[in-house]
């Protein structure tokens, strides 16, 4: 695609439910990421997959929060048993190669997670 | 480890103003890259400017220039001629060694006509 596409736009889930976000990355970026921005926020670091290597999933907060991705494909964050704290905007980024230091990342529109 | 530090929360500037945003990093790479992006109301991030760490000019995109100070570890950065669609929020980012993009807080910028 054109862009980093990301789904659905907006999630509204009751407490203790999984949801599932997914993440379309820029055709042939073998660099995606995962941020989590909360209302106001910065941009808090999740989880970075780079082509077919182990991911960096230093930056989950918490068991409840896995990624996956299959190749330089789609991703996706699932989140298990949501609590309220997790309502946020999930950020997906991928960028053409890494590691580079002079590529930026593309950002999808972010999925907006409520959790009531 | 590496850290963006954004100290002002908001920034007022009038139409056609040039405005300075404020940028300080801290990390142990000898090469890194730093980035500005800009978030309208609307939630995407754009990219803006991008800076390497042994580029010896200071970047310029169009109205966007990086005033880069390396042993001051500061990388600000300048809008000329403000417009009213710049009103948004501006975040600097650097990149190093762990190839995962580290993010400040933010600042607001607001334009006024």
């Amino acid at each position: 695609g054109a862009g980093v596409s990301q789904s659905p736009s907006n999630k509204v889930t009751e407490k203790g439910k999984d949801v599932e976000l997914r993440c379309d990355p820029i055709s042939g970026h073998t660099a995606l990421y995962w941020y989590r921005q909360r209302l106001g926020q910065g941009l808090e670091f999740l989880i970075y997959f780079q082509g077919n290597s182990a991911p960096d999933k230093s930056g989950l907060p918490s068991d409840r929060f896995s990624a996956e991705r299959t190749g330089e494909s789609v991703s996706t964050l699932t989140i298990q048993r949501t609590q309220q704290e997790d309502s946020a905007v999930y950020l997906c980024a991928s960028s053409l190669e890494g590691p580079g230091l002079n590529t930026e990342a593309f950002f999808g529109q972010g999925t907006r997670l409520t959790v009531v | 480890a590496q850290k963006i530090t954004q100290t002002q929360p908001g920034m007022f500037v009038q139409e056609k103003e040039a405005v300075t945003l404020d940028c300080t990093y801290d990390t142990s790479d000898q090469s890194y890259g730093l980035f500005w992006y800009k978030q309208p109301s609307s939630g995407e991030m754009i990219f803006l400017i991008y800076q390497g760490s042994y580029d010896e000019q200071n970047a310029t995109e169009g109205r966007y220039s990086l005033n880069f100070q390396k042993a001051r570890k500061s990388a600000n950065l300048v809008i000329s001629a403000s417009q009213l669609g710049d009103s948004a929020m501006y975040f600097c980012a650097i990149l190093g060694g762990s190839y995962i993009p580290t993010f400040g807080r933010g600042t607001s910028l607001i334009v006024h006509p």
